[in-house]
Order: structure tokens, then sequence, then C-alpha cells
């Protein structure tokens, strides 16, 4: 089934650890997304990419690193976490050069807390 | 002022009612405008998306865009128990580089 895989699901890290969140994508999408979820601020954008080899910051970028190595792959590392990122993360992927490819497909999400 | 502005809610309707839901942006520039459906513990999916003014229906959706006044809603006709979500409206704002940007959502319980 074509879609967006997140790795892991769920992370519990000690703060000051670095951890990479895994993203995947199999539908040839051109451009990926990572977004953080947090109660009442809704979904804020860290870093994004409109095509591989290319990455831009979002609206929350400190603190997190992305790569884009190929089409299929986006991970976000965080050096050295802080409580403050725990968060809920999404990725995300769109075929941005389609007419009404704007639409987002959304991984399942990873549940990270920082300890 | 934040880009994207909704109702958090929670907003109550009964079975079989019209549930409204409504969303302000702030930059006139902007575009393109989504609504998403997302349910507790589970990641936003796409309902709609509306480019021009004016009513954009799809099954019991309808998406309504005013960009003079620059707000856009949703209505749900015949609200089920199943439409009890979270709804996060989205717009790319002008000179975004076409990333889009989200309100916190509107929470939306359908009472059987």
């Amino acid at each position: 089934i074509a879609g967006i895989t997140q790795a892991p699901t769920s992370q519990i890290l000690a703060a000051g650890r670095r951890m990479t969140l895994r993203c995947t994508q199999d539908m040839r999408h051109n451009a990926m997304y990572w977004y953080r979820q947090d109660l009442g601020l809704g979904l804020r954008l860290i870093h994004y990419s409109n095509t591989a080899g290319t990455t831009g910051k979002g609206e929350v970028p400190d603190g997190y690193s992305v790569s884009r190595a190929n089409t299929d792959d986006f991970p976000l590392t965080l050096a050295s976490a802080v409580p403050s990122q725990t968060s809920v993360y999404f990725c995300a992927s769109s075929d941005s050069g389609k007419k009404g490819g704007d639409t987002l497909k959304f991984g399942q999400g990873t549940r990270l807390t920082v300890v | 002022q934040k880009e994207v502005e909704q109702n958090s809610g929670p907003l109550s309707v009964p079975e079989g009612a019209i549930a409204s839901l409504n969303c302000t942006y702030s930059d006139r520039g902007s575009q393109s405008f989504f609504w998403y459906r997302q349910y507790s513990g589970k990641s936003p999916e796409l309902i709609m998306f509306i480019y021009s003014n004016g009513d954009k229906e799809d099954g019991r959706f309808t998406a309504q865009l005013n960009k003079a006044s620059q707000y856009v809603s949703l209505l749900i006709r015949d609200s089920q128990p199943s439409d009890s979500a979270t709804y996060l409206c989205a717009v790319i704002p002008s000179g975004s580089a076409r990333q889009l940007t989200f309100g916190s959502g509107t929470q939306l319980t359908v009472l059987p």
C-alpha cells in the first residue's frame, strides 16, 4: 500500500541524547515535510524539502536538522534533545508539481517524550 | 496574531444536524485552502481543498471560501457520530514556497 512510514512510532529519550526520526515514502512525491503537533498549537512546520537535494527551514527549525539524499527518505535529527521537544512528530509528503498536488499525505506519527 | 485562526471548541452537535466549522486567515494573498480531519491519536487526513471563492461540495461536506472576508468554512450535513474528530484548517500563504500553515483545530463531537 502506497504511503508514508515513520519510525519509531514512539520513543522515550533522555535529555541531551541524539535521535533520528525516520520517514520513508513510496509515492515518488517530490516534496516532504516535518511537522510537530502540540496541544493547543496545532501543526507547526519544522523543515521541508521541495525536491531531493534541497531543504528549507519552517516555522520552528531550531534544534532540528534534516537531509534529503533521495526522493524517498527524509530523516529528522535532534542533535541534543531537550524536554521542550516532547511532541508528536508527523512526516508528510506532496506531489506539488501536479494540479491539486499541494495536498499533504501524512505518516502515522512519532510520539517523542524527552525526559 | 496567528496566521490561521480556528475556534478550538469543543463544538457539539446532535446527530443529523449540520456542523459548521470556521477558519479565518491573515494573509490576504493566500491562494489555497484545505480542511483536514484528525481522529484522536491518528494522523490528519484530507477532506477537501478549495481554491476559488464560493462553495465546493463533496458528499456531505461543503467548503466555503470568501477571500474578501478572509474566511473559509466547512459544513458537514447529516452529522454522524463517526464525524467526531478535530478539524484542521490549513492555508498556503503568499510567498511561502507552497508550505501549508495550519490552524490549531476545532474539536467536533456529534452526539447520538
